[in-house]
């Protein structure tokens, strides 16, 4: 079974401060995505990576898939208040099918 | 973009009621579908695959006499929660699957909020 263990479950910061969500497996993924999902709506693609040590950086999130490719971590400069969200990582499942496996997922919550 | 709708967006329903969900993607054909459930502050978890022109998939633990999936054309699918008790208030999601390149890339819908009195 391919379980991605998101860390931490939850995180409150304050406006400016920086942050590192990380993504884990014992399984080796072909690609990771970063979904953000905010409350009571469905989830957003943010980024996919596809390569071992890839690094993408979207505004001030930088995202980074393990050279092994069984991890990711998700790096968020000078939060702010929008950046509130679920953060998900999710993998290709094994077997196909296109089905994803979702990681257990990090409340962030930023406060002015 | 792609853009996939869900209606309704939310619903309250009488326990022992069906209730219908739509999922339609909006401007891209998907022949698979994939309908999800959420609890508070958790992550998604995958209930059943949706395909066109055939039989809905299940995830184990996922009755599909309680969850019928219909998967009627290209741009949407159905999931009807059958004879609805509380236990099955949740947040609905489903998501549409495109392939962009060569990776995995699914599309989702702002979800259904539903809830059994």
């Amino acid at each position: 079974t391919q379980l991605l263990e998101q860390s931490p479950q939850f995180l409150s910061i304050q406006e400016g401060e920086n942050l590192t969500v990380y993504c884990n497996s014992s399984s080796v993924f072909s690609s990771l995505q970063w979904y953000r999902q905010e409350p009571g709506e469905g989830p957003v693609l943010l980024v996919t990576v596809v390569t071992g040590g890839e690094v993408k950086k979207l505004k001030r999130l930088t995202f980074q898939f393990g050279d092994a490719r069984k991890d990711s971590s998700l790096h968020i400069t000078a939060a702010q208040p929008g950046d509130t969200g679920l953060y998900l990582c999710a993998g290709p499942r094994s077997g196909g099918g296109n089905k994803l496996t979702f990681g257990t997922g990090t409340q962030l919550k930023v406060e002015l | 973009g792609a853009v996939v709708s869900q209606h309704p967006s939310w619903v309250i329903c009488k326990s022992g009621t069906s209730v219908k969900i739509e999922c339609r993607s909006l401007d891209f054909q998907a022949t698979t579908m994939f309908w999800y459930r959420q609890f508070p502050k958790q992550s998604l978890m995958l209930m059943a695959t949706s395909n066109e022109g055939s039989k809905a998939t299940y995830e184990q633990g996922v009755e599909k006499d309680k969850f019928l999936i219909n998967h009627a054309s290209l741009t949407l699918s159905t999931l009807t929660v059958t004879s609805a008790h509380p236990e099955d208030s949740s947040f609905y999601i489903c998501s549409a699957h495109r392939p962009v390149g060569w990776t995995d890339t699914q599309y989702f819908g702002p979800g259904t909020r539903l809830t059994v009195l």
